[in-house]
């Protein structure tokens, strides 16, 4: 079985952390996401990596940062966290470079809250 | 730029009714589609998915989506509801090209329940 882990299920954090949220996959795939899920709004993407060291921004990558160090770990850091980042975060691995061809496999998801 | 629009946020349906999810997308490109499903307190696993081929496709729990070029849709069905299938549902599109060749792009999602 695929497997996507990440560090915390629930995280509370106060603004203006630094927050970092972990993720781990044992599937040697080169892809990784992270996306925040908002209700109404669906999942949209923050930052993918397609091979380590290497990163291109989302559709919403405004006040976060990424990390790849090595192949099965991508980190996504909050610099300074506000309340507007409250929400449940989803990272995802997949395989394929082309489209179609694979599935993202997901994490159970990290809520986390900015108070 | 790819757009999916799932109509209706909520769905409800009696144990033993036909489920139908509606999904609309656009897509400049022919389209690979995808149905998510989120269980409460879970991630997202996939349901079933269209790249070509026969249009009817079939995925897990009895589930299954018909891609309508003409109407720019991929409903979802499923004949007879259990309450098991309670649960969040994705429609997504993928992206084509770039670094990583499976970017999604997701609808707002429909929230399905089911009476008993």
């Amino acid at each position: 079985d695929v497997k996507v882990t990440q560090s915390s299920r629930y995280l509370v954090k106060r603004t203006g952390e630094k927050v970092f949220l972990e993720c781990v996959q044992d599937m040697d795939h080169e892809n990784m996401f992270w996306y925040r899920q908002d209700p109404g709004l669906g999942l949209r993407l923050i930052y993918f990596s397609y091979d380590v060291k290497m990163k291109e921004k989302g559709d919403i990558p405004e006040g976060y940062s990424v990390s790849r160090e090595k192949k099965e770990r991508f980190s996504l850091i909050l610099e300074s966290a506000s309340t507007n980042q409250t929400s449940m975060y989803l990272c995802a691995g997949s395989g394929a470079k082309v489209a179609g061809l694979d599935t993202q496999y997901f994490g159970p998801g990290t809520r986390l809250t900015v108070l | 730029a790819q757009s999916v629009t799932q109509l209706g946020s909520h769905v409800s349906v009696s144990e033993g009714a036909l489920v139908l999810l509606r999904c609309n997308y656009s897509s400049s490109v022919p389209p690979y589609l995808f149905w998510y499903v989120q269980y409460p307190n879970q991630g997202l696993q996939l349901l079933l998915k269209y790249t070509t081929g026969a249009t009817l496709v079939k995925g897990i729990n009895g589930f299954e989506a018909e891609f309508k070029k003409s109407e720019t849709s991929f409903h979802l069905t499923k004949p007879s509801a259990h309450m098991s299938d309670a649960a969040e549902y994705f429609c997504a599109v993928s992206s084509t090209g770039g670094n990583a060749g499976n970017m999604l792009t997701f609808g707002g999602g429909t929230r399905l329940m089911v009476k008993p």
